[in-house]
């Protein structure tokens, strides 16, 4: 398997601007998890899916953020519109829901840049 | 807000030496997991131990729990420079969520 694949690795883009964040979890895992990651608030969870279905989205900074999940092997993070204190790095996690615990697997992460 | 606190935020040791990170947390936990982050990569998990475990070991990596006192250590023993990475713990929430603490950045000298 390929592992968790996140899209596109860099983003650099404008205050102002939609960003859309990519990730294919790992097949057959059941549990999808987005992170953002910060110098200052560290690694913070935004929102996370169990068979493609929103759990908690508390995580969520603001309205400017939506997450959907609309099969089990594609979900997006979309920023919209973006603002500058939005830049980060991204991650994507999957793990396997039924029979835990389980560890979760981390994609590489997207960072954005926001101009 | 951050349920495990680990500590010391930043580790330089030589190679060869031990390292140890601890983690605090605050609320009663099924299991909690350290995790390792190389700069620029995602997190990749190292071990899991349950509420009922108070030790585990992999390899050159030795894991304590004490419910007690709500605090977790990881001990790498022999380092290597290759080991340089940040180290976090993560406790267990509802379903299957994990509460990341801040890390600690460990540096090993070669």
């Amino acid at each position: 398997d390929a592992g968790v694949i996140q899209s596109p690795r860099h983003e650099v883009t404008e205050m102002g601007q939609e960003v859309t964040l990519r990730c294919k979890p790992i097949s057959g895992h059941n549990s999808l998890f987005w992170y953002r990651q910060t110098m200052m608030r560290g690694l913070e969870l935004l929102i996370y899916f169990n068979n493609n279905v929103p759990i908690d989205d508390s995580g969520m900074p603001e309205d400017r953020f939506s997450a959907k999940m609309p099969n089990a092997s594609f979900s997006t993070l979309k920023i919209q519109p973006s603002e500058p204190r939005d830049s980060a790095v991204y991650f994507c996690a999957s793990s396997l829901q039924a029979g835990g615990p389980h560890e979760q697997y981390f994609g590489p992460g997207t960072r954005l840049t926001v101009t | 807000s951050q349920q495990g606190e680990e500590d010391p935020q930043a580790l330089s040791i030589q190679e060869g030496e031990n390292a140890t990170m601890n983690c605090s947390y605050k609320t009663s936990i099924n299991n909690l997991q350290w995790y390792r982050q190389n700069s620029g990569r995602g997190l990749v998990h190292l071990i899991l131990i349950r509420s009922n475990e108070r030790e585990k070991h992999s390899g050159r990596l030795r894991v304590t729990l004490d419910t007690s006192k709500k605090s977790s250590s990881l001990l790498i023993t022999a380092s290597r420079a290759a080991d340089t990475a940040s180290y976090f713990c993560a406790t267990d929430g509802a379903g299957n969520m994990l509460t990341f603490g801040g890390g600690t950045r460990l540096m090993v000298k070669p």
